[in-house]
């Protein structure tokens, strides 16, 4: 398996523009997940879909964030307009919930610079 | 989920065995300890998982005491690439906060040559 994909891996923008972030979860998995991590605050979840459908959003810090997911094959992060205070590493991960001890795997990050 | 003490660094000699301990005083019986790690630039990776009884996997062994209050990572052999962040969590098996993992600090090993 290809594993979680994410991408851009990188990206540099100015304040004031929008930046899309994208997601393809692993195969089969019904679990989605949005995190993003600083050096000030550590790994923090911002949002999760289970089967599609948003389930707990109470992570997203702001109106200018928000994220969907069309389809069980891709998602997007969108921030608008985007702030120095959002540079950060976006990580998207994905689980197939099977019960008891399911385990949550995670994409590379896209590693976001607002300028 | 319960909260997790870890300390913030750790250094091991290459290796050799590598024991990362972590407290969880105020875990529930519905709770699992899962580890995970990061090594620098990278996306958090699982390790290993258990409830009750130790756990051996490829990557590590995890021993958690008979309270459930406190639990070891042991990495039997360290290398340079195990140089990484490691995250003990608490999450629930099943109902609310059941479904994703909520990080803390993690202990920053550093194995050293």
């Amino acid at each position: 398996d290809a594993g979680v994909i994410q991408s851009p891996r990188h990206e540099v923008t100015e304040m004031g523009q929008e930046v899309t972030l994208r997601c393809k979860p692993i195969s089969g998995h019904d679990y989605l997940f949005w995190y993003r991590q600083t050096m000030m605050r550590g790994l923090e979840l911002l949002i999760y879909f289970n089967n599609n459908v948003p389930i707990d959003d109470s992570g997203m810090p702001e109106d200018r964030f928000s994220a969907k997911m069309p389809n069980a094959s891709f998602s997007t992060l969108k921030i608008q307009p985007s702030e120095p205070r959002d540079s950060a590493v976006y990580f998207c991960a994905s689980s197939f919930f099977a019960g008891l001890g399911n385990t949550i795997y995670f994409g590379e990050g896209s590693w976001l610079t607002v300028v | 989920d319960a909260k997790t003490t870890q300390p913030t660094s750790m250094d091991c000699a290459e290796g050799r065995a590598a024991n990362l301990p972590c407290n969880h005083s105020t875990i529930s019986g519905n709770e699992y300890v899962y580890w995970y790690r990061q090594i620098h630039s990278q996306g958090p990776q699982y390790i290993i998982h258990g409830l009750k009884n130790n756990e051996t996997n490829e990557m590590a062994s995890l021993i958690i005491t008979e309270d459930r209050k406190s639990s070891t990572l042991i990495l039997p052999h360290a290398t340079l690439r195990d140089t990484a962040v490691y995250y003990c969590i608490v999450r629930a098996y099943s109902g609310a906060g059941s479904y994703q993992l909520t990080f803390g600090k993690g202990t920053k090993l550093s194995v050293i040559p």
